[in-house]
């Protein structure tokens, strides 16, 4: 199956400050999310990007499908951007079965 | 905004037990999604459903079973619980056409 990557693993920030992470995925993909998960479980959806560049407020995010990678940015982070991000893909031949990686967990301190 | 609701957030149950999870949309969505995830892991997908009377199995492999009645309704059973499925169970939704995933909270199961 198809292989997601996501780093780094951890990230530790001081509020304020801006941060990227990154999503390598092995084969081409049709559809790819990206998630937070809140410290209490709940995963909101943040953009569905398979290709292209999206803006919402502090977070942007870019998709190079042809070099099979993402990245979200997340600019002057607050306390409550801590949690778990997901990057989560899926062939065109998947439908809409996400494969997800094992997330970048943020940490933003006061 | 979704509506996506799971009931219940939390079941502590002991081995052997009957359980039925509850995922319910009211968006009209016809694909529904169930996912489980340990702590500090990623999602797998277990089971899926393009509509009703639609079922299929994820790319892991799950003892619970599923059932697609209601457009609405997307219950999970597992007959005979076990310490091994101790983990969080999230259920998710999407509309024909669009790709965008929305997820109710979550059950998190704890099984004695």
């Amino acid at each position: 199956g198809i292989q997601v990557e996501q780093s780094p693993p951890d990230l530790i920030l001081q509020e304020g400050a801006n941060s990227t992470l990154r999503c390598n995925f092995s084969d081409s993909v049709n559809n790819l999310q990206w998630f937070h998960q809140n410290p209490w479980g709940q995963l909101i959806n943040l953009f569905y990007i398979p290709s292209g560049t999206k803006q919402n407020g502090r977070l942007s995010a870019t998709t190079v499908a042809t070099e099979r990678y993402s990245l979200l940015y997340i600019s002057s982070s607050q306390t409550t951007d801590s949690g778990v991000y997901f990057c989560a893909v899926a062939r065109e031949t998947s439908g809409s079965r996400l494969t997800f990686g094992e997330g970048t967990q943020l940490t933003v301190n006061p | 905004e979704a509506d996506i609701y799971q009931t219940p957030r939390y079941l502590v149950i002991g081995t052997g037990k009957k359980i039925t999870l509850e995922c319910s949309q009211t968006m009209g969505h016809d694909k529904m999604y169930w996912y489980q995830q340990d702590p500090g892991m990623e999602l797998h997908l277990i089971h899926y459903s393009y509509g009703v009377n639609s079922t299929e199995k994820g790319d892991l492999s799950s003892e619970s079973t599923v059932s697609r009645i209601r457009t609405e309704h997307f219950p999970l059973t597992l007959e005979s619980a076990r310490p091994s499925h101790t983990s969080q169970y999230l259920c998710a939704s999407t509309l024909q056409g669009s790709e965008t995933q929305y997820f109710g909270p979550g059950t998190r199961l704890l099984v004695l």
